[in-house]
């Protein structure tokens, strides 16, 4: 089955403490993207990646960072979480590139008190 | 600049009532346009796309036609069910090098018995 899969589904963490939320996709796709979505907001795009080894920063990068060491993984990686990183964040892959018809995940539900 | 705007909820019907959520965006040339549902606890899923103007995306009973004209893309469903509830998102995909889908804030719909 195609999917995009993400671990955890749910975090509660304390500010500072750093943390990674993983992100894998079946489906060979060369783009994987990255958003948050709060409310009243829709969903914003934290960073994407083109392919291996080739990463850049979508509207809202501060505070975050990713890594594609690999086509089927994408991490987003949290260095010193803040309150205001408090989310619902999805991970996503496409066949035609970043601005197509993309695969989400399940979403991970992150909190930092 | 790229931006889509959707009617604001929750939608509230009852069970076979005629559904519409409003769309409309603005954006550099002509992207393709997308609604995305999300169940609860559950991720973004494709409902519909269009490509291209005149374009009409349907799926699962809803229907959403690509209006260049009035920069428009509203979701519509003849007959809507209990299992019909959920968030609808409208996104475009932003043409001329953006690498990224531009998301409305989304629109709750609760549909009772």
């Amino acid at each position: 089955e195609a999917q995009v899969t993400q671990n955890p589904r749910y975090l509660i963490t304390v500010t500072g403490k750093k943390l990674t939320v993983t992100c894998s996709q079946n489906m060979n796709h060369e783009y994987m993207s990255w958003y948050r979505q709060d409310p009243g907001l829709g969903l914003r795009q934290i960073y994407y990646s083109m392919n291996v080894e080739v990463t850049d920063k979508g509207d809202v990068p501060e505070g975050y960072k990713v890594s594609r060491k690999e086509k089927r993984n994408f991490p987003l990686i949290l260095e010193s979480p803040s309150p205001n990183q408090t989310s619902l964040y999805f991970c996503a892959s496409s066949l035609n590139g970043p601005n197509t018809e993309a695969f989400f995940g399940q979403g991970t539900r992150l909190t930092v008190v | 600049g790229n931006s889509v705007t959707q009617m604001e909820g929750p939608v509230t019907l009852s069970e076979e009532a005629f559904l519409t959520i409003n769309c409309t965006y603005t954006a550099t040339g002509y992207p393709s346009l997308f609604w995305y549902v999300q169940y609860p606890g559950e991720g973004l899923q494709l409902l519909l796309k269009a490509t291209k103007a005149d374009d009409k995306g349907s799926n699962k009973g809803f229907e959403a036609t690509y209006r260049k004209e009035t920069t428009s893309f509203h979701l519509e469903k003849g007959s809507v069910q209990v299992s019909d509830s959920a968030v609808y998102f409208c996104a475009h995909g932003v043409a001329g090098g953006y690498n990224k889908l531009i998301f409305g804030a989304g629109t709750r719909l609760a549909v009772h018995p």
